[in-house]
C-alpha cells in the first residue's frame, strides 16, 4: 500500500526555525514535493527533491533521503504568514502522469 | 497571468441532484487532474487526463465522471451527489518542459450537499 506520514500539528514562535518531517512508503518513487496550503485555499508549490540531499530556496529548505524514505521541510525566520498546512506528496512515476500521493498535511501555527 | 480557474468557488446542490464543476487553464498544460479534499485530509486524486487520455483511479466511485472537451477546459460531473461528497474539489495541471512536473492548483470549488 501507499503510506505517507507527517505530524498532524506543530506550533512555533515567530522568528524561530521549524522542521516538518515526512516519511513515506510507496510503490515507485520519482520525487517528493512539499506544498503549502492556507485554510480554504489551493495548495501552492514549495519544493521538489528527487536526489538525496538538501535543496535550499530562501527561507525554506527541503531534504530527502531515499534509502530511509524520509524528507523534511525546514522553515527559517518564521513569519506569521507561514501559518498554514504543509503537505508532503510523493510522485510515483516519471513524467506528467499524475500519481501524486499526498500526506494529510501538517498544520503549522506560528505564534508571536 | 497564466492560471488555473475554477468556477464556481462555492456550489450548493441537493442530495441526488446532478452537479458539474468546471476548470479552465491558460497554461497550455497537457495534463489536468481532479482531486477531492475533505476537511483535514489529504487531497485524493479522482482522475486525470493526459491529453485526451482519461485515467481513472481504481477507487474513484462511478458517481464521478469527467469530460475534457479541449486542452483548456475540464469538467467534473457528480451524477447523484450524496452527503459524503461534500468536500473541496481541486483542479490541477502540469505540463512538459517542467523539470519537476509540479502541479499548479486552482483555488478549488467547495461543494455543499443539502
Amino acid at each position: 500500500g501507499q503510506n505517507i506520514d507527517q505530524p498532524t500539528e506543530m506550533t512555533a514562535t515567530e522568528g524561530a526555525i521549524v522542521q516538518i518531517n515526512c516519511t513515506y512508503q510507496t510503490s515507485g518513487f520519482n520525487g517528493l514535493f512539499w506544498y503549502q496550503q492556507h485554510a480554504g485555499e489551493a495548495p501552492t508549490f514549495l519544493s521538489y527533491n528527487v536526489l538525496d540531499g538538501l535543496e535550499e530556496k530562501g527561507r525554506f529548505s527541503s531534504f530527502l533521503s531515499r534509502s530511509k524514505g524520509y524528507s523534511y521541510l525546514l522553515l527559517k525566520e518564521l513569519q506569521m504568514k507561514d501559518s498554514a498546512s504543509y503537505l508532503c506528496a510523493v510522485s510515483r512515476y516519471g513524467g506528467s502522469q499524475g500519481n501524486l500521493i499526498f500526506g494529510k498535511g501538517t498544520k503549522l501555527s506560528v505564534k508571536p | 497571468d497564466a492560471m488555473v480557474i475554477q468556477n464556481p468557488r462555492y456550489q450548493v446542490t441537493q442530495f441526488g441532484k446532478p452537479v458539474t464543476l468546471s476548470c479552465s487553464q491558460t497554461l497550455n498544460h497537457n495534463v489536468m487532474y481532479w482531486y477531492q479534499q475533505k476537511s483535514s485530509q489529504a487531497p485524493k486524486l479522482l482522475f486525470h487526463y493526459y491529453d485526451k487520455d482519461f485515467n481513472n483511479e481504481a477507487d474513484t466511485p462511478d458517481n464521478f465522471q469527467s469530460r475534457r472537451p479541449n486542452t483548456s477546459f475540464c469538467f467534473l460531473d457528480i451524477r447523484s451527489p450524496g452527503l459524503g461528497d461534500a468536500a473541496m474539489y481541486l483542479c490541477a495541471t502540469s505540463g512538459p518542459g517542467q523539470i519537476s512536473y509540479e502541479q499548479y492548483f486552482g483555488p478549488g470549488t467547495r461543494l455543499t450537499v443539502t
